[in-house]
């Protein structure tokens, strides 16, 4: 397998523009997350999706923030309107019920910066 | 709720030096313990894991035993290289589906 795929890979933008962000998670994973890490406030959990359905979004830092996962093999993290606060790497992390101790597998993330 | 707390870095050592990053938690039940690591600009991999109290788990030449008296897995090698430089986490998964990670700990290893 080819692992959890992001793309873009980098990402410069100006303020007030709008971001997406995509994640393939690993074939067969029923879980699906999205991650904000920066220096100061560390790994963050955005949302996570169990089966395509969001589970849990109080991770999500405003409405500006949205994601979605409409089918099994792909998920969107987007940002309208972007702001430089939002500048950092975003992960998406992907893992399977009961498998291997239900390890995560990283993405290589999506390096955002925020003009 | 569960946490996790590993030591501050940076760690700075010499290589072959020895290397201990020590990590606590606190949890219901009986949770999966796991370390990460993350190379720089890259996302966080697997390093090892240990499912149940007094398992070691082991990956290039690191250690980590699950010990549940003292709710810790410290994270050993004997020897560090260059090449083992990166950020460390320690994580926790329990009853609920959503993990919980340290804070990382930053490794730097001189020549």
């Amino acid at each position: 397998d080819a692992g959890v795929i992001q793309s873009p890979r980098h990402e410069v933008t100006e303020m007030g523009q709008e971001v997406t962000l995509r994640c393939k998670p690993i074939s067969g994973h029923d879980y699906l997350f999205w991650y904000r890490q920066t220096m100061m406030r560390g790994l963050e959990l955005l949302i996570y999706f169990n089966n395509n359905v969001p589970i849990d979004d109080s991770g999500m830092p405003e409405d500006r923030f949205s994601a979605k996962m409409p089918n099994a093999s792909f998920s969107t993290l987007k940002i309208q309107p972007s702001e430089p606060r939002d500048s950092a790497v975003y992960f998406c992390a992907s893992s399977r019920t009961g498998g291997e101790g239900e390890t995560q597998y990283f993405g290589p993330g999506t390096r955002l910066l925020v003009l | 709720g569960d946490s996790v707390t590993q030591m501050e870095g940076p760690v700075t050592l010499s290589e072959e030096a020895f290397l201990t990053i020590n990590c606590t938690y606190t949890a219901t039940g009986y949770p999966s313990l796991f370390w990460y690591v993350q190379y720089p600009g890259e996302g966080l991999q697997l390093l090892l894991k240990a499912t149940k109290a007094d398992d070691k788990g082991s990956n290039k030449g690191f250690e980590a035993t699950y010990r549940k008296e003292t709710t810790s897995f410290h994270l050993e090698k004997g020897s560090v290289q260059v090449s083992d430089s990166a950020v460390y986490f320690c994580a926790l998964k329990g009853g609920s589906y959503i993990p919980t990670f340290g804070r990382g700990t930053s490794l730097i290893v001189h020549p």
